[in-house]
């Protein structure tokens, strides 16, 4: 079975940088697939960041593309997201999820993490 | 950036009465590409459809998606009282995805 858990930091001060690791467990990120993450703001919608394939190749939403990174880290069973000079318009619940085909099959239970002072 | 447009942006219901959801999109997307999420409050999104019409696996036949081009829809034929929640459709397309606003299904 397939179980994604996120991570990091709770509290993310303005134009800080917000880091957040997604543990894989039940698959293994080096087989075929792409790992996404995926953000809520509280009471609002879904919004796709970005993902990686098995191989390393990104796909980045244009609005954050400047500021985002997404890396693989297979020794560890685990991917990560970096997103920069962060404002309140980041605060949000986090999710990383594994990919079917063109949509999202596995989901983790989300991270919330709020940018503020 | 290809937009998902959903409505109603809430539809009130009761249990055993049919429900359909619209999710149109703003430029010809491929059936492939277009899936439905359900979320339930405090739980992450869950997969429904994908493919436009193919439920994943676990997901009650009540449940059916339809459509092509740029008008999709998802029906529950007969709501059962966990059906209650908001459903997001998603698409991939240019490149990247995008998801609809969301539809709340409510209890009326």
């Amino acid at each position: 079975q397939v179980q994604l858990q996120e991570s990091g930091p709770g509290l993310v001060e303005p134009s800080e940088t917000l880091s957040l690791t997604c543990a894989v467990s039940g698959a293994s990120v080096s087989s075929i697939s792409w790992w996404t993450w995926i953000r809520q703001p509280p009471g609002k919608g879904l919004e796709w960041i970005g993902e990686i394939s098995n191989s390393g190749i990104t796909k980045y939403n244009p609005s954050l593309e400047s500021r985002l990174t997404i890396s693989l880290d297979k020794s560890k069973n685990q991917f990560s997201l970096k997103l920069i000079s962060v404002t309140a318009a980041d605060t949000a619940l986090y999710y990383c999820a594994k990919n079917g085909g063109f949509d999202m099959l596995y989901w983790g239970r989300g991270t919330l993490v709020t940018v503020s002072s | 950036e290809i937009v998902l447009t959903q409505s109603p942006g809430t539809l009130s219901l009761s249990p055993g009465e049919r429900a359909t959801l619209s999710c149109r999109a703003s430029q010809s997307i491929s059936s492939n590409y277009l899936s439905w999420y359900q979320q339930t409050p405090g739980q992450a999104p869950r997969l429904l459809i994908y493919g436009a019409s193919n439920r994943a696996t676990g997901i009650p036949d009540r449940f059916s998606g339809s459509g092509s081009g740029t008008d999709f829809a998802l029906t529950i034929s007969r709501l059962e009282p966990e059906d209650f929640a908001v459903y997001y459709c998603q698409q991939f397309g240019l490149s990247s995805y995008t998801f609809g606003q969301g539809t709340k299904l409510e209890i009326k």
